[in-house]
Order: C-alpha cells, then sequence, then structure tokens
C-alpha cells in the first residue's frame, strides 16, 4: 500500500493477557519506530529499528514490552502480561532512515486493557 | 537532553484568517530537523512540514510556513487563510541529525486549533 498501515484499528484486552501489535511501513523505509499516545503521557517514542535491528530501545517502559522486525518490513509490538496503564493509541511511523528524515505515521492501534 | 513546548493548549481562529502556533525548542546538538504534523479527530497524525536547522529559508509547503527564529530557538507554525478543515490537534517536534544524533521524534503537548466560520 501506499502509506503505513497498522493491525488491528482497535484492541480490547483484560489485564494479564498478551497482546501483539503489526505495522506495515510504506515500501522502501528501512527505518521503523513506534511511538504511544496516551492522554496523561502525550506522545511517546518506545523503539526506534534500523533494517531488522534496535539501535534505539530507549523508550521501552518496561520489559514486558518488546518488538522485533523481520525482512527488513513488517514489525510486531508485543505487550506482555498486560496492565490497565498500558491503554493507549500504539502509533508506528517509517522512514527513508537518514538523519532528520520526515516519519510518516500510520493509523494507530487503539488498546484498551479492562 | 532535547525538549519541546507549546504554550497554547489551545487556539480559536475565523475561517480565512491567519494563525500563529507557537513551538521553541531546546537542545544542544548543532544538527537537528523540526516538524509539524496535524492530528485531526480521526487520530492519523499527518506531515506538515521540516525545518533543518542549517536551512537558511524558513521552509513553506502550500498555506503552511515556518517561521524560524534560530537565536531565539522558535519554530512556529503560520497557517495562511485558515479553513474549517484545519481545526485539529498540532504538533511540533524535534529529532536529531548527524551520524549517532537521536533519530526519534521528541514532541511538543499539542495545541487544538479550531477555525470558527
Amino acid at each position: 500500500g501506499a502509506g503505513v498501515s497498522q493491525s488491528p484499528s482497535n484492541k480490547v484486552t483484560e489485564k494479564g493477557k498478551d497482546v501483539e501489535l503489526r505495522c506495515d511501513p510504506i515500501s522502501g523505509h528501512t527505518a521503523l519506530y513506534w511511538y504511544r499516545q496516551s492522554l496523561g503521557q502525550g506522545l511517546e517514542f518506545l523503539i526506534y529499528f534500523q533494517g531488522n535491528s534496535a539501535p534505539d530501545k530507549s523508550g521501552l517502559p518496561s520489559d514486558r514490552f518488546s518488538a522485533e522486525r523481520t525482512g527488513g518490513s513488517v514489525s510486531t509490538l508485543t505487550i506482555q502480561r498486560t496492565q490497565q496503564e498500558d491503554s493507549a493509541v500504539y502509533l508506528c511511523a517509517s522512514s527513508l532512515g537518514l538523519a532528520g528524515d520526515t516519519q510518516y505515521f500510520g493509523p494507530g492501534t487503539r488498546l484498551t486493557v479492562l | 537532553a532535547q525538549k519541546i513546548t507549546q504554550t497554547q493548549p489551545g487556539m480559536f481562529v475565523q475561517e480565512k484568517e491567519a494563525v500563529t502556533l507557537d513551538c521553541t525548542y531546546d537542545t544542544s546538538d548543532p544538527s537537528y530537523g523540526l516538524f509539524w504534523y496535524k492530528q485531526p479527530s480521526s487520530g492519523e497524525m499527518i506531515f506538515l512540514i521540516y525545518q533543518g536547522s542549517y536551512d537558511q529559508q524558513n521552509a513553506t509547503e502550500g498555506r503552511y510556513s515556518l517561521n524560524f527564529q534560530k537565536a531565539r530557538k522558535s519554530a512556529n507554525l503560520v497557517i495562511s487563510a485558515s479553513q474549517l478543515g484545519d481545526s485539529a490537534m498540532y504538533f511540533c517536534a524535534m529529532s536529531l541529525g548527524g551520524l549517532a544524533g537521536r533519530r526519534a521524534l521528541t514532541f511538543g503537548s499539542g495545541t487544538r486549533l479550531q477555525v470558527q466560520p
């Protein structure tokens, strides 16, 4: 597709369950980013991939959060043992991978933990 | 560490008028990029305009222009001839350049713009 796609668009889960969020970047974009947006914390960076490696994981809030990227394309963000404070919109972005280049965002996944 | 400050939580503007959304930034890195994104109620982040720290001229994209004042560390967004469809949340953001620069965007808290007919 032409833009960044994310699935699912909405996810409701129970506290303690694991969830997987998927991001499909723009074709040819080597850099991929995960952010989360919540009312209390605004927009926060989680993790950055260049190709399949993650040189910056500094934003992951706990070891319950992990992400991987395979084939330099699709990425999956996994949250284990979800907590209510994990409820947020998770946004994925991709870019060409050059310093200072523009990041293009997907529509996000709204996660609600009951 | 870098920081973005947007001091206007909400702004109102009349249709067809121009509006300026404020953004100040803080970084010790000489190489950086400044971005503005629009987030309508649908939730998607839409890229509007980019300014590099070494760019000599202010960036323009259609009705959007960026008033870049490097000495003041400000990067205000100017929207000319406002339209009803401009009503949205607007975020200022920064990333660092250079080989070792932090690529992740640091965002401000946003400004909610409402265009009135």
